[in-house]
């Protein structure tokens, strides 16, 4: 167990909808990546957020949006969803996202679009 | 931005031999390559590291190896086990950024009893 706790882990939603995906990071780290993972692009970075605050921004599209809140958990919002936002979702954290630092992934998020 | 290319995608090995995953990196700047290791179900879990100031590090049955010059890093697995079944992904710094991580494509790792 990685203590980064990922909800749902499941999520089956139509075209055109809004979810959210919820990420609660390992105790004491203040750092919160997300990342998208599907069998075309394989692992793709999206967002980093670090005390509550946009570090960087990755392949994030501009239908989807994040934010990490005073307690560090993260959430990320996918609207207008389409068949190919399907993938899995992870979240990552680690203690200050500096470099060289150990990433710490939670389980995933499996979001189907039918 | 970084390019990270590893091969091969699949790789069936007879469990006791030797694996070998190889991942090649477009930013000469890079200076950080982690290993992840993600089993069916899970998410990937960071199995080995090196820095660009090493040419080759070890933890028991694994290692990796650095070659600045060619740009390129590898995984090598000994005496393999079934439990070494798993994707492994080889990653490469975005910019600077050592946490900002480029993935290469994965390997997926068949250990055969």
């Amino acid at each position: 167990d990685s203590g980064v706790t990922q909800t749902p882990k499941h999520l089956i939603t139509a075209t055109g909808q809004r979810v959210t995906l919820r990420c609660s990071p390992r105790s004491g780290d203040l750092s919160v990546y997300w990342y998208q993972q599907s069998l075309d692009q394989g692992l793709q970075f999206l967002i980093q957020y670090y005390n509550g605050e946009e570090r960087a921004k990755g392949n994030i599209l501009e239908r989807f949006s994040a934010q990490q809140f005073p307690d560090l958990h993260s959430e990320l919002n996918l609207s207008s969803l389409e068949l190919g936002d399907s993938a899995l979702y992870f979240c990552a954290s680690s203690v200050t996202g500096g470099g060289y630092e150990k990433l710490f992934f939670g389980s995933g998020t499996q979001l189907s679009v039918l | 931005g970084e390019n990270v290319e590893q091969h091969p995608s699949t790789l069936s090995v007879q469990e006791g031999d030797s694996a070998v995953i190889k991942c090649t990196y477009s930013d000469s700047a890079s200076n950080y390559f982690p290993w992840y290791k993600q089993e069916l179900g899970k998410g990937p879990q960071l199995i080995i590291d090196i820095r660009s100031n090493v040419g080759e590090k070890k933890d028991q049955r694994i290692a990796v190896t650095l070659n600045k010059t060619a740009k390129h890093f590898s995984l090598h697995i000994t005496e393999t086990q079934p439990e070494d079944s798993a994707v492994y992904f080889c990653a490469a710094p975005r910019g600077h950024a050592g946490n900002m991580l480029t993935f290469g494509g994965g390997t997926r790792l068949m250990v055969k009893p």
